[in-house]
């Protein structure tokens, strides 16, 4: 099984801040990589597909990068609806989440 | 509108069933694969089974291998989850969600219903 660690776990950021949030899986999965936004009490909510592709309706401040191992997820300025919990997930086998990064008000 | 709305979570006693039901409107269900995710209150996320368009290819987690089967129904435009010998820890919120296929490769979650809770508890 495919194992993803992201970090930081939690952060603390302020409005208009520039946020970046780093999923790695255990080996390689090329960009096989999703990023998820959930909301207390919601579903989850697809932003980026495939590593760097944004799902429609998703607002270009969000947007993805890497390859392999290393992915990031990054957030150019941040607004109040932006503050949430996200996850990675692969999709290069089973499917696997990272365990979340929960970004909250500073 | 495109949606998922999952049914038939409840209290259940250890060692006990419980069928879940996730009634799809708004799009063409058999054109979609589909899984089961669940969430530990409080917690992550866990895929747990998925099935292909027409069920001739399903995968269960090993946590729920063999005592949960996912099946569909594509003229209900309804998928399936009967759990059986049901654990405290498979207490969660469970969700179905539809799985696209990118052009690039790769698949992704990108409905997913409301999920309905679960809960394992004598």
């Amino acid at each position: 099984d495919i194992q993803m660690t992201q970090s930081p776990s939690s952060l603390s950021a302020s409005i208009g801040d520039r946020v970046t949030i780093t999923c790695r899986a255990s080996q390689s999965i090329s960009s096989y990589l999703n990023w998820y936004q959930q909301k207390p009490g919601k579903a989850p909510n697809l932003l980026i597909f495939a590593a760097s592709s944004l799902q429609s309706g998703v607002p270009s401040r969000f947007s993805g990068s890497g390859s392999g191992t290393d992915f990031t997820l990054t957030v150019s300025s941040l607004q109040p609806e932006d503050f949430a919990t996200y996850y990675c997930q692969q999709s290069y086998s089973t499917p696997s989440f990272g365990g979340g990064t929960k970004v909250e008000i500073k | 509108q495109v949606q998922l709305v999952e049914s038939g979570g409840g209290l259940v006693k250890p060692g006990g069933s419980l069928r879940l039901s996730c009634a799809a409107s708004g799009f063409t269900f058999s054109d979609y694969y589909l899984s089961w995710v669940r969430q530990t209150p409080g917690k992550g996320l866990d895929w747990i089974s998925y099935i292909s368009l027409s069920g001739e290819t399903i995968y269960y987690a090993d946590s729920v291998k063999g005592r949960f089967t996912i099946s569909r129904d594509n003229a209900k435009n309804s998928l399936y989850l009967q759990m059986n010998s049901l654990r405290a820890e498979d207490t969660a919120v469970y969700y179905c969600a539809r799985q696209v296929v990118a052009t690039i490769g790769g698949d992704a979650f990108d409905i997913w219903g409301q999920g309905t809770l679960v809960t394992v508890s004598s």
